[in-house]
């Protein structure tokens, strides 16, 4: 299995600018989560899909802050004007049917520098 | 939102030495898993283990769903033990990770 993907696996931007990250999950699961990690506050849930549907949006940020899932295959975060303080390292992760007790498998995240 | 507690926040072991590793949680929970980050930030899922006990080779955990607690134990360490340790633990697909045990293992 290819695991959970994502990109950009870096990411340089200027203040201001359009930032949007890619997510494929591991086929066949059904529950996706946006985490993002940063030294002053650790790892936080952003927002996740079960079935291609938000289910708990509260932990983005702000309205500049915008999650997506279209299809079972693909997500995408999108940040839009992007701030300095939005640098951290992004990770997508995807499960099967929580309540079965299957596991989260994290991708290698996007690192994510706002200058 | 669930507060997720973790001890030590740091640990160093020689190589060969036993640790347990500590995450308390402010409310009942019915979903609790076990991570470490590798040196390199990769994520990796140790166990889920929202009760009772399990053990992975070297690593075993035990959770106290009752008392609200959950332990990590690593046998004989490894350098390549080194990193992070996250416990993370919700309702359902909320959920909320630790501050951490950053593990240091000298050779």
């Amino acid at each position: 299995d290819a695991g959970v993907i994502q990109s950009p696996r870096h990411e340089v931007t200027e203040m201001g600018q359009e930032v949007t990250l890619r997510c494929k999950p591991i086929s066949g699961h059904n529950s996706l989560f946006w985490y993002r990690q940063t030294m002053m506050r650790g790892l936080e849930l952003l927002i996740y899909f079960n079935n291609n549907v938000p289910i708990d949006d509260s932990g983005m940020p702000e309205d500049r802050f915008s999650a997506k899932m279209p299809n079972a295959s693909f997500s995408t975060l999108k940040i839009q004007p992007s701030e300095p303080r939005d640098s951290a390292v992004y990770f997508c992760a995807s499960s099967s049917d929580w309540s079965s007790g299957n596991t989260i498998y994290f991708g290698e995240g996007s690192w994510l520098t706002v200058v | 939102g669930i507060q997720v507690e973790q001890s030590p926040p740091d640990l160093i072991l020689q190589e060969g030495a036993n640790s347990t590793l500590r995450c308390n949680f402010s409310d009942s929970v019915n979903n609790l898993q076990w991570f470490h980050q590798n040196p390199w930030g990769q994520l990796i899922n140790l166990f889920y283990i929202p009760s009772g006990t399990k053990q992975n080779g070297r690593l075993s955990a035990t959770t106290v769903a009752t008392e609200r607690y959950s332990l990590l134990y690593i046998s004989s360490s490894q350098t390549t033990d080194s990193g992070v340790y996250f416990c993370a633990g919700g309702v359902g697909n909320d959920m909320r990770f630790g501050a951490g045990t950053r593990l240091t293992v000298k050779p």
